[in-house]
């Protein structure tokens, strides 16, 4: 069956330090796949987007690798921040209609 | 504030009552999507429209949810006979297949709906 599966624990870290936040997925074969945060109470806000072809994305403090061999993303975020703490979601697009989200990876980021 | 509004943001019903949820998206978004979120998980599909058009809807919806978008604008979600298990975080979302690069999905704030 088809599967995105995001760190299952919460990720607490220290203020300076890098957040690295997995995406796995089985037996899809994604176009593109997008990475949302979410603060509680609202909807996601996109961040970023990495195609099929794409190794890797770059947007100031975050950065985001996709490794289709493996069927993984991964999302980085350099000199965290307290700001930084949300949940973090993963998104796989097939086509340009659907998207199937993973449960989100909560992180908090200690001052 | 993503241009998308969701009205109303919180609904308290109760058991077999039907609801509805309207969703207003960006102007010149073609393209919109409703979402269910429960806590601790992601957004999950219920379907979509392409302008006024119904393309696509979840297998999981039943058949007491009804979506339209009668003038490719906005959108509304009822819910006929709400259960308990409907309660949940309902989402909108839109994006336009005329847009740039990242394809981006713009979210609405939610309706936060509870069944007593």
């Amino acid at each position: 069956s088809q599967k995105i599966e995001q760190n299952s624990e919460a990720l607490n870290i220290q203020e300076g330090k890098t957040a690295t936040l997995t995406c796995n997925y089985t037996n899809y074969s994604p176009a593109y796949l997008q990475w949302y945060r979410q603060d509680p109470g609202r909807g996601p806000v996109f961040l970023l987007l990495i195609r099929e072809n794409e190794k890797e994305k770059r947007k100031e403090r975050l950065k985001v690798t996709f490794d289709t061999t493996l069927k993984q993303s991964l999302f980085h975020i350099t000199a965290s921040q307290p700001a930084d703490s949300a949940t973090y979601l993963c998104a796989i697009h097939l086509h340009a209609g659907k998207s199937t989200f993973g449960d989100g990876t909560t992180l908090t980021v200690k001052p | 504030d993503t241009g998308v509004s969701q009205n109303p943001r919180h609904k308290i019903t109760k058991r077999g009552q039907n609801v509805t949820f309207r969703c207003d998206p960006i102007s010149e978004h073609n393209r919109l999507y409703w979402y269910r979120q429960t806590l601790g998980q992601g957004p999950e599909f219920l379907t979509y429209f392409q302008n006024e058009a119904q393309l696509e809807k979840s297998r999981l919806l039943s058949d007491r949810f009804s979506a339209e978008r009668p003038k490719g604008s906005f959108s509304t979600l009822e819910i006929q006979r709400t259960e308990q298990g409907d309660s949940a975080m309902y989402l909108c979302a839109s994006t336009t297949t005329e847009g740039g690069p990242n394809n981006e999905q713009f979210f609405g704030p939610g309706t936060r709906l509870t069944v007593l």
